[in-house]
């Protein structure tokens, strides 16, 4: 079974600052691998699959790259509505769907 | 727009099953190219992902879950459902159902979650 390690935590920033969150694999998941943002008391949201291509809706703000094990995504300038948490999630196959722990975001 | 919607028991005695049902609306189950699924968030913690199932009744299991998981579908309610048998505490939740794609397994549309408690 793949683990996903997400790092950091939490990341506290301020509105406008840019944020970087990683998310490691115990072994390659090529490129299937998605990340969603979950807001408080809200289910999670797509953000980006594929490791780097945006959902439907998704601002431009969001960025995901990596492939095989190391996977980062970024936030270039954080909106108020940006702090939560995120988490990573692995889809190599149907039998797979492996979460990381999430980073949470929060207002420095 | 697709939607969908958890309902079942909000309080589940232990050792009983917890059953949930997914009503999906905007959307057919039986579209060959989408898979459906559970994950479930115990309170203040991480997404776990509990099992998948296609409209053929095809099903893929979390393996450290899958002694004790049912996951069905009902194309004629367009519905799927969960089973959870023995539970304990450590099962209370919040459960999402979500649409998965087949070619792209991603979770791109999600319920808006029902919190089931395991207590006495």
């Amino acid at each position: 079974e793949i683990v996903l390690t997400q790092s950091p935590g939490t990341l506290s920033l301020s509105p406008g600052e840019g944020a970087s969150l990683s998310c490691r694999a115990s072994q390659s998941v090529r490129k299937y691998l998605a990340w969603y943002q979950q807001r408080p008391g809200q289910a999670p949201r797509l953000l980006i699959y594929g490791a780097s291509s945006r959902a439907t809706g998704i601002p431009d703000r969001f960025s995901g790259s990596g492939s095989g094990t190391d996977f980062t995504l970024t936030i270039s300038r954080l909106e108020p509505e940006d702090f939560a948490v995120y988490y990573c999630q692995e889809y190599n196959t149907p039998t797979s769907g492996t979460f990381g722990g999430g980073t949470k975001v929060d207002i420095k | 727009q697709l939607q969908l919607q958890e309902s079942g028991p909000g309080l589940v005695k232990p050792s009983e099953t917890l059953s949930l049902n997914c009503t999906v609306s905007g959307g057919s189950i039986s579209a060959t190219t989408y898979y459906w699924g559970w994950i479930r968030q115990p309170p203040g913690k991480g997404l776990e992902w509990i099992g998948t199932v296609y409209y053929s009744g095809r099903t893929y299991y979390n393996p450290s879950l899958t002694s004790r998981v049912t996951i069905s579908v009902d194309t004629s309610k367009n519905q799927f459902s969960l089973r959870l048998n023995s539970v304990t505490a450590a099962d209370t939740a919040v459960y999402y159902c979500a649409r998965r794609g087949y070619d792209l397994l991603m979770f791109d549309h999600w319920g808006q979650g029902t919190l089931v408690t395991v207590s006495s």
